[in-house]
């Protein structure tokens, strides 16, 4: 049973450009949620999906935009990078009911040069 | 979601029990607390939550005072791979609540030493 997975396991971009980070949840899970942790920090949240659309934000520009997919796969878009936005990105899964605890990815590092 | 509080960081010895304290003082009724950890470098991992009673799992055991306002996270016997970042999060649960937002704070490093 795999776990939640996560890629690129890095990325290296310049300011302006644009990136894309993909997520799949652990098997069973249909409800996926986003982080940003810089360096030093706690996990800070972004937004989740559940059913394909966005269902809660948090304190993010809409330069972070995402996706989920019918597989209930997810993607993090962010547009015009900053370098403020290297960071290390967390994807997590969980199902949308019950008191259950989220599974996180690996994450993928992103640094912007 | 209520906030928490947790010391910054504790130390322990490796085979003796780690007791990770947090305080939740303002907590609400249908708030659980959760707690996770980071080995660094990875994700974080989910370890055990309650409501009001005391859990126990394969990993760790919670107890929460009776007034709810603190609990600690009990590791009964820490080895080195315990070494991490522990978060206790307050969250809401139920009622048409989203299920994606955990708040982390700066957490507990617990260094387990040999």
């Amino acid at each position: 049973d795999a776990g939640v997975t996560q890629s690129p396991t890095h990325l290296i971009k310049t300011r302006g450009q644009q990136v894309t980070l993909r997520c799949s949840p652990k098997s069973g899970h249909d409800t996926v949620s986003w982080y940003q942790q810089a360096l030093g920090q706690g996990p800070q949240f972004i937004f989740q999906y559940y059913e394909e659309e966005e269902r809660q934000r948090g304190n993010f520009p809409d330069r972070f935009s995402g996706h989920q997919f019918p597989n209930y796969s997810s993607e993090l878009n962010v547009n015009a990078l900053l370098l403020g936005d290297s960071a290390l990105y967390l994807c997590a899964s969980t199902i949308p009911t019950g008191t259950g605890g989220q599974y996180f990815g690996p994450g993928t590092r992103l640094t912007v040069t | 979601d209520a906030k928490t509080t947790q010391p910054t960081s504790m130390d322990c010895a490796e085979g003796r029990a780690a007791n990770l304290p947090c305080n939740h003082s303002t907590i609400s009724g249908n708030e659980y607390v959760y707690w996770y950890r980071q080995i660094h470098s990875q994700g974080p991992q989910y370890i055990i939550h309650g409501l009001k009673n005391n859990e126990t799992n394969e990993m760790a055991s919670l107890i929460i005072t009776e007034d709810r306002k603190s609990s600690t996270l009990i590791l009964p016997h820490a080895t080195l791979r315990d070494t991490a970042v522990y978060y206790c999060i307050v969250r809401v649960v139920g009622g048409g609540t989203s299920y994606g937002k955990l708040t982390f704070g700066q957490g507990t490093i617990l260094t387990v030493h040999p």
